[in-house]
């Protein structure tokens, strides 16, 4: 069964351009969500989607948004990037999103703003 | 809102030692995840603590849930080098919500020849 996927693996980016991120959940699982990963604040929650919805939201502003598709595959978009959006962005899918099953993660997005 | 802390923040030990990271929480959470990340890798789970007392083992880890503590501690017998990763805790903010986790800081293990 193939696992979580993420694209692209890298990304450089200027301040103030836009990106959008793109994740295939592992087949069958309905629940995406997202994760910001950096040395200083460490792994941070972005959102979460669930049959299209968005069901859950971190503490992130507005630039940073989502959506899932009817296949259950996510994107995330950033706009008007800083130099602080400079993270790894991970993606994780369970099942439903509730329950006690863990997140499964895939490798990620490095996202480098200069 | 749910705070976990993990301590230590980082952990060389020798091969063949045993020692131990501890995961705090902050408010009542009916279940804890461990989770191993490989330098520029994913997070790989390794264990989910459902109950008050649940202990799991695979291998050289073994993960223990206190609530009424809440603390968590994840064991490493006679470690060696292939354990060398950050190790993270995380939980739900409340039952029933399996997405949303507050992860701890991580620790950090190296495992020394």
């Amino acid at each position: 069964k193939a696992g979580v996927t993420q694209t692209p693996r890298y990304l450089i980016k200027t301040r103030g351009q836009q990106v959008t991120l793109s994740c295939s959940p592992i087949s069958g699982h309905r629940s995406v969500s997202w994760y910001q990963q950096t040395p200083g604040q460490g792994l941070q929650f972005l959102f979460e989607y669930f049959s299209e919805t968005q069901r859950n939201k971190g503490n992130f502003p507005g630039r940073f948004s989502g959506r899932q598709f009817s296949n259950s595959r996510s994107e995330m978009n950033v706009s008007t990037l800083e130099l602080g959006d400079s993270a790894l962005y991970l993606c994780a899918s369970s099942l439903a999103g509730t329950g006690y099953s863990p997140l499964h993660f895939g490798n990620g997005t490095r996202l480098t703003v200069t | 809102e749910l705070k976990v802390e993990q301590n230590p923040l980082f952990l060389s030990m020798q091969e063949g030692k045993n020692y131990t990271i501890y995961c705090n929480y902050s408010t009542t959470s009916d279940r804890l995840y461990w989770y191993r990340q490989d330098p520029g890798k994913s997070l790989e789970s390794l264990f989910v603590l459902l109950s008050n007392g649940a202990v799991k083992q695979e291998g050289r880890l073994m993960a223990s849930l206190d609530t009424k503590a809440r603390l968590s501690t994840l064991h490493i017998t006679a470690a060696v080098h292939d354990l060398s990763a950050t190790y993270f805790c995380a939980g739900p903010p409340n039952t029933g919500t399996a997405s949303k986790l507050t992860f701890g800081t991580g620790t950090r293990l190296q495992v020394t020849l």
